[in-house]
């Protein structure tokens, strides 16, 4: 059992550049989560959604695209990457109702 | 509007101590709350939740936590701290009916032998 796996792992960008990162989990989760992790500010959710076909922005939503076309995947997209959106991003997933999150390993991301 | 705070940076025990690690949490209704672990270059594991129900919550890894409404606390505790707890803790809040969460920004646990 995967259960959340995050792709790619590692990414360098150069500024102005586009990226997806693929989250997917195979718990058959309703709700999944993309987050960023930076030093000192904990986990910032940045976009969720609440089944297929649905997302909501989170508390740092700018610069930052989502999908959710299937329900085993959630889609992060940067359209033009700033060195600000250099971090950790995590996604997560929960089935519903006061349910731990699941979490991926984490992909680590740089932008020069 | 929901909100973690973790007031330590980091918190330094000697193994065999008791520890713990404080979170604080504002909810507009009723709250479901979390701990997790991080370690290096990993996810967020779980450690324990608050539902309902009984304010001592026990989890994983001898790990416990209490409830406290009118002080709006999850303080997280050990009774006897191995090295191996070294790690970052996250506290969490969930707002019984939304679909988000609010992480605390982690406290640093160091258990020295």
């Amino acid at each position: 059992n995967a259960g959340v796996t995050q792709t790619p792992k590692f990414r360098v960008l150069k500024t102005g550049q586009s990226m997806t990162l693929l989250c997917a989990q195979d718990m058959n989760h309703e709700y999944m989560y993309w987050y960023r992790q930076d030093p000192g500010m904990g986990l910032r959710l940045i976009h969720y959604s609440v089944g297929e076909g649905t997302t909501a922005k989170g508390e740092v939503p700018d610069g930052y695209n989502v999908s959710r076309l299937k329900k085993q995947n959630f889609l992060l997209g940067l359209e033009s990457a700033a060195p600000s959106q250099t971090s950790v991003y995590f996604c997560a997933s929960i089935m519903k109702g006061g349910q731990p999150q699941h979490f991926g390993d984490g992909t680590r991301l740089s932008i020069l | 509007a929901q909100s973690v705070a973790q007031p330590e940076d980091q918190v330094n025990v000697a193994e065999g101590n008791p520890l713990t690690v404080k979170c604080t949490y504002s909810v507009s209704g009723n709250p479901y709350l979390f701990w997790y672990v991080q370690y290096p270059n990993r996810g967020l594991q779980f450690l324990l939740k608050y539902i309902t129900g009984d304010n001592l919550v026990k989890g994983s890894y001898g790990f416990e936590a209490e409830f406290n409404k009118s002080q709006t606390s999850f303080h997280l505790k050990k009774p006897s701290a191995l090295v191996s707890d070294s790690a970052l803790y996250f506290c969490a809040v969930r707002d019984m009916g939304r679909p988000d969460m609010r992480f605390g920004a982690g406290t640093r646990l160091t258990v020295k032998p």
